[in-house]
């Protein structure tokens, strides 16, 4: 069965440094999300990604983040300069047949 | 605003029967999803209503009356490996952006 898949797993990084973090979503499907998990809190939507351009984001997408999709399979999520409060899970999902298939997450500690 | 109300916290025993409820107030609405979270792990979809009624997959069914802003995610025959984080969405717009609830801890106890 496919599956969205992230990598890292884990990453831990410095206040003030960049980080990428990636993602493959399903192969067939045309829109992507990013959304981030505070532990203990809710999943809160971070952007949405269609036809190779932001199609909506939130209050918390500032000029800090950005999203790429490079090639035709990898979909980026890139924060410039990691702040403490930037510490969560980050998952990336993708949408097929009104279901939105999650990825692992990426587990972001900024220290 | 947008906000997604459900009970933080259920507790139910092995073999029975568990109701979560959701109300919802949001400025857009596409359909309820609910989805299940283990440990901090990736929201596993359960169930997505966007009419009014009950859908059933197997021991989970979801229910939806958009007049009232409410649905409701039913567990049957309980098992110690649904104890969960169940979370209600609302997708908020056609792009699909799901807006999600606080969650509710389910312990299923023997």
């Amino acid at each position: 069965e496919p599956e969205v898949t992230q990598t890292p797993s884990h990453q831990v990084t410095q206040m003030g440094q960049e980080v990428i973090l990636r993602c493959v979503p399903i192969s067939n499907h045309l829109y992507f999300y990013w959304y981030r998990q505070i532990l203990g809190q809710k999943v809160e939507f971070l952007v949405s990604f269609y036809n190779n351009e932001i199609s909506e984001k939130s209050e918390i997408f500032d000029d800090q983040f950005s999203v790429e999709r490079p090639d035709g399979s990898n979909f980026t999520l890139k924060i410039r300069s990691t702040k403490l409060e930037d510490s969560a899970m980050y998952f990336c999902a993708s949408v097929g047949n009104n279901e939105q298939f999650f990825g692992p997450g990426t587990r972001l500690t900024v220290l | 605003g947008q906000s997604l109300e459900q009970p933080s916290e259920v507790t139910a025993v092995e073999g029975a029967i568990v109701q979560i409820n959701c109300t919802y107030q949001t400025s857009g609405f596409y359909g309820l999803s609910w989805y299940q979270q283990h440990d901090g792990g990736a929201p596993t979809f359960l169930s997505y209503n966007g009419l009014d009624g009950l859908e059933e997959t197997g021991r989970f069914s979801s229910f939806l009356s958009r007049s009232d802003s409410y649905g409701y995610l039913l567990l049957q025959e309980l098992q110690m490996k649904d104890s969960a984080s169940y979370f209600c969405a609302v997708r908020g717009n056609q792009g699909g952006k799901l807006i999600f609830g606080q969650g509710t801890e389910l312990s299923v106890k023997p």
